[in-house]
């Protein structure tokens, strides 16, 4: 079993609809992140979770709306999304938060492809 | 706004030669540097990280850090094909600061190894 896995791999959504993303970490990590990856653009960070609670909103629009039940569970919940919300969506986890260490580990999973019609 | 800068490339070496991808970043309390390796159609990974000034070999991998010169480099040495990838740069300032709550990224540079 991978690491950090995403579901679902691929998903085509028009621009009413309500879906959402999820991701799963079994190495016992305390953070998790979401990040969007769009072509010719940086990794983007656009939520933090250290031990289930929510610590960096990186002025992502309220249309994404992120959830951490507990910590080997992130979801991200899309609503009403834009054709330039298309992009590949990584989750990521590490031992710690980034902001309370100096080592970068993150672990990501194999990303969410979203496209948005 | 915090930039880190990677030539987008490809870079393309011959089987057998040194890679040498090279990024800079603005800020200058960054304090933690990192390379991930990205193939097509796949998630980053980890391969090296350095904190210090110098040189930190890792096998066939070599990161190299200026602070002064805001200079971080990663060389390859005899290049695999199989190390044909996206090299993303990623930088962060010290713990429990503004800049050092997450990873800042560069866009990546392409590396095409030819047999």
């Amino acid at each position: 079993e991978t690491g950090v896995t995403q579901t679902p791999r691929h998903l085509v959504m028009g621009m009413t609809n309500k879906k959402s993303l999820k991701c799963e970490q079994h190495l016992g990590h305390n953070a998790m992140y979401w990040y969007k990856q769009s072509a010719k653009k940086p990794l983007e960070l656009m939520f933090v979770y250290n031990f289930k609670e929510q610590t960096e909103n990186n002025s992502v629009p309220s249309r994404f709306s992120p959830e951490c039940p507990n910590s080997s569970h992130l979801f991200l919940h899309l609503h009403t999304l834009q054709p330039e919300d298309s992009a590949l969506y990584l989750c990521a986890s590490s031992q710690d938060w980034v902001g309370t260490v100096n080592t970068g580990e993150l672990f990501f999973g194999e990303g969410s492809r979203l496209t948005v019609l | 706004q915090k930039e880190v800068e990677q030539n987008s490339g490809p870079l393309s070496v011959p089987e057998g030669a040194i890679a040498s991808l090279n990024c800079t970043y603005s800020d200058r309390v960054s304090q933690s540097f990192f390379w991930y390796r990205q193939y097509s159609g796949k998630s980053p990974e980890l391969i090296m990280s350095i904190y210090s000034n110098g040189d930190k070999e890792d096998g066939r991998f070599t990161a190299q850090l200026n602070k002064a010169s805001q200079y971080v480099s990663l060389l390859i040495r005899d290049s695999q094909p199989s190390d044909s990838a996206t090299y993303l740069c990623a930088v962060k300032g010290p713990s429990n600061s503004n800049s050092g709550y997450a990873l800042n990224f560069g866009k990546g540079t392409s590396l095409l190894v030819t047999p």
